[in-house]
């Protein structure tokens, strides 16, 4: 059964204090790998789109990573305005997403 | 990034009646649109595939006579959810891929909190 599972489910980071959020998955014949924001009471906001193992891609302070197994975005000196959900998304025939790591940088 | 917007953002209703939730997409053509719906500290969970100038394509466990889709326009996309009871009351959200290849990004609209009393 294809699964998406995220850690962790929350996590509180001082500000400046950088970290990595997890998302790994058992698909096959996995066709890409997204991560999307999400503030509360609104729709996801696309991130990054990942389509093979060793692709990176970079957008201001965060930084996702793809394997054959997992992903990371990783998050740099953070700032209290990336608290977030963070979600995570595959696409085989059709997109699933994991639960999301709820993500508050404290100031 | 493409726009996708959703109407009404939040909307209350009684028991037994219907509502109409919009979504549009504003600056692309959208010939296939997502609908999903995501209950508190939960993921967003696919309800179906919305296909312009043909049927919508239901998830198991999704009741497609309750559920109604209707892709009138590459533009709109309708879901209605008809005789609506408490546990209906949900976050429901859309999304398009500006490609117009459902494996592509998809761009999400900002939801529409329907709450049923």
């Amino acid at each position: 059964e294809d699964q998406v599972t995220q850690s962790p489910e929350a996590l509180r980071l001082q500000e400046g204090e950088s970290s990595s959020l997890n998302c790994s998955y058992t698909v096959s014949g996995l066709r890409g790998l997204f991560w999307y924001r999400q503030d509360p009471g609104k729709g996801p906001e696309f991130l990054f789109t990942l389509y093979s193992a060793g692709e990176e891609k970079e957008k201001e302070r965060l930084k996702a990573t793809l394997t054959k197994k997992e992903s990371f975005l990783h998050i740099t000196a953070p700032k209290p305005e990336d608290s977030a959900t963070y979600l995570c998304a595959v696409m085989r025939d059709k997109i699933i997403f994991g639960k999301g790591t709820r993500l508050h940088i404290l100031p | 990034g493409a726009v996708v917007s959703q109407h009404p953002s939040r909307v209350i209703c009684k028991s037994g009646t219907s509502v109409k939730i919009e979504c549009r997409s504003l600056d692309f053509q959208a010939t296939t649109m997502f609908w999903y719906r995501q209950f508190p500290k939960q993921s967003l969970m696919l309800m179906a595939t919305s296909n312009e100038g043909s049927k919508a394509t239901y998830e198991q466990g999704v009741e497609k006579d309750k559920f109604l889709i209707n892709h009138a326009s590459l533009t709109l996309s309708t879901l209605t959810v008809t005789s609506a009871h408490p546990e209906d009351s949900s976050f429901y959200i859309c999304s398009a891929p500006p490609s117009g290849r459902a494996s592509d990004t998809q761009y999400f609209g900002p939801g529409t909190r329907l709450t049923v009393l």
